[in-house]
């Protein structure tokens, strides 16, 4: 079964500060991630993905996120935080085209 | 913005009632999958419908079914509400394209309150 671990249910960092959002998934064969964020009251914003090839991923809003198949993990990154960055994150695992299944999100406070 | 539009977007319900959630797909998309977020939690995976019919389905009972548009647009109805159904439900278009690297994109999804 298809599963992911986000260790850290919250983060504080200060504004201009660097991130990074921990990611561990378990799936059996070739994963696709994906990161979404989400704002309160909001549905889900696609941050990022990996399907295959490089692995290091650029995505939007200048977040980055590395696939490391040896440790199972797909941390976010991002160099400078904004105050506009605080919102939750979600890593998702899936494969098919069929489901996605995603971690309990990280909660990124942001302070100024 | 992603062109994926949910109606309601809140909805109160009492225990035992049904109720039916719409979702539009974005333009050019031919799949639409649906999600339950419970507060505190990530979304799970409730099951999603390709070209009319469902193309997997999550653990949740048969009193959750869908339906899909031949315009690709989607209803999800839950029967004989739950206080535990109480959840914001959200729905996802994509593009069912080869080796499945679909890329999912959500709506802003529809605040269900059972009482």
């Amino acid at each position: 079964a298809q599963s992911v671990t986000q260790p850290d249910i919250h983060i504080t960092v200060s504004e201009g500060a660097s991130l990074e959002l921990r990611c561990n998934y378990s799936y059996g064969a070739t994963p696709y991630l994906f990161w979404y964020v989400q704002s309160p009251g909001q549905g889900l914003q696609l941050l990022l993905k990996y399907f295959s090839g490089d692995t290091l991923v650029q995505g939007i809003k200048g977040f980055e996120a590395e696939f490391k198949r040896s440790q199972s993990s797909f941390n976010l990154r991002k160099p400078s935080v904004h105050w506009s960055d605080a919102a939750e994150y979600f890593c998702a695992v899936g494969g098919g085209g069929n489901k996605l299944t995603f971690g309990t999100g990280t909660q990124l406070k942001v302070e100024l | 913005e992603t062109g994926v539009t949910q109606s309601p977007t809140h909805l109160i319900k009492t225990r035992g009632q049904q109720v039916t959630l719409r979702c539009s797909s974005q333009s050019g998309h031919n799949t639409v999958s649906w999600y339950q977020q419970a507060l505190g939690q990530g979304p799970q995976f409730i099951f999603q419908y390709y070209r009319e019919e469902e193309n997997g389905r999550g653990n949740f009972p048969p009193r959750f079914s869908g339906l899909q548009f031949p315009n690709y647009s989607s209803e999800l109805n839950v029967n004989a509400l739950e206080l535990d159904d109480s959840a914001l439900y959200l729905c996802a278009s994509s593009l069912n394209g080869l080796l499945g690297k679909n890329i999912q994109y959500f709506g802003a999804g529809t605040r269900l309150s059972v009482l």
